[in-house]
């Protein structure tokens, strides 16, 4: 089984900022990742798909990037609205999901 | 634009049947592209996959919770439901349905999943 981890697990920074979170598989994924956001007391969205590929609602500072088994998502300039839990995920070969803890994004 | 709407009891007592139903709007349940998935989330903690099923009926679940879920589809109201037996408190949660795309690669002749549109959520209280 291909695992993956997600680092850091929380993170703390001031507005404006540029966030960076890291994802890695244990095994080559190509880009076949996704990120979600979820906001405190909602439910998840997805963010990004295809390692870099951005929804059509989520602005321009998140961006993906990665191939293979290292994987980055990354906020550009962070904002208060971004608070926020991050999940990566890779795709799978049948419809079964499991989730890690996810990395926690909070305003210094 | 697809949306997914889950409803259900907010309160179930315990040894009960907990009873949800997700209808979607804005598309089509019945397509090879897509299985339909039930996940969860207890206070405080993280995500759980509960169980797929596509139009067919074709259903995967998670092992911890097989013997107590039965997911079923309904094409003709556009809409997939969830029902877990003989809950406890251990089953208070925000439960929330979804749509798990089917991605088509075919240099690898393969398929693969991932959950591109999450329901907004609703919590289910066991509780006497």
């Amino acid at each position: 089984d291909i695992q993956m981890t997600q680092s850091p697990s929380s993170l703390s920074a001031s507005v404006g900022d540029r966030v960076t979170i890291t994802c890695r598989a244990s095994q080559d994924i190509s880009n076949y990742l996704a990120w979600y956001q979820q906001k405190p007391g909602k439910g998840p969205r997805l963010l990004i798909y295809a390692a870099s590929i951005l929804q059509s609602w989520v602005p321009p500072r998140f961006s993906g990037s990665g191939s293979g088994s290292d994987f980055t998502l990354t906020i550009s300039n962070l904002q208060p609205e971004d608070i926020a839990t991050y999940y990566c995920q890779k795709y799978n070969r049948d419809p079964i999901f499991t989730f890690g803890p996810g990395t926690k994004v909070e305003i210094k | 634009q697809l949306q997914l709407q889950e409803s259900g009891p907010r309160l179930v007592k315990p040894s009960e049947t907990l009873s949800l139903t997700c209808s979607v709007s804005g598309g089509s349940i019945s397509s090879n592209d897509y299985y339909w998935g039930w996940f969860r989330q207890p206070p405080g903690n993280g995500l759980e996959w509960i169980g797929s099923i596509n139009f067919s009926g074709d259903t995967f679940y998670n092992p911890s919770v097989k013997t107590a879920v039965t997911i079923s589809v309904d094409r003709s109201q556009n809409e997939f439901s969830l029902m877990l037996n003989s809950v406890t408190a251990a089953d208070t949660a925000a439960y929330y349905c979804a749509r798990v795309t089917r991605v088509t690669v075919f240099s690898r002749a393969r398929y693969y999943y991932y959950i591109d549109v999450w329901g907004k959520g609703t919590t289910v209280t066991v509780s006497s």
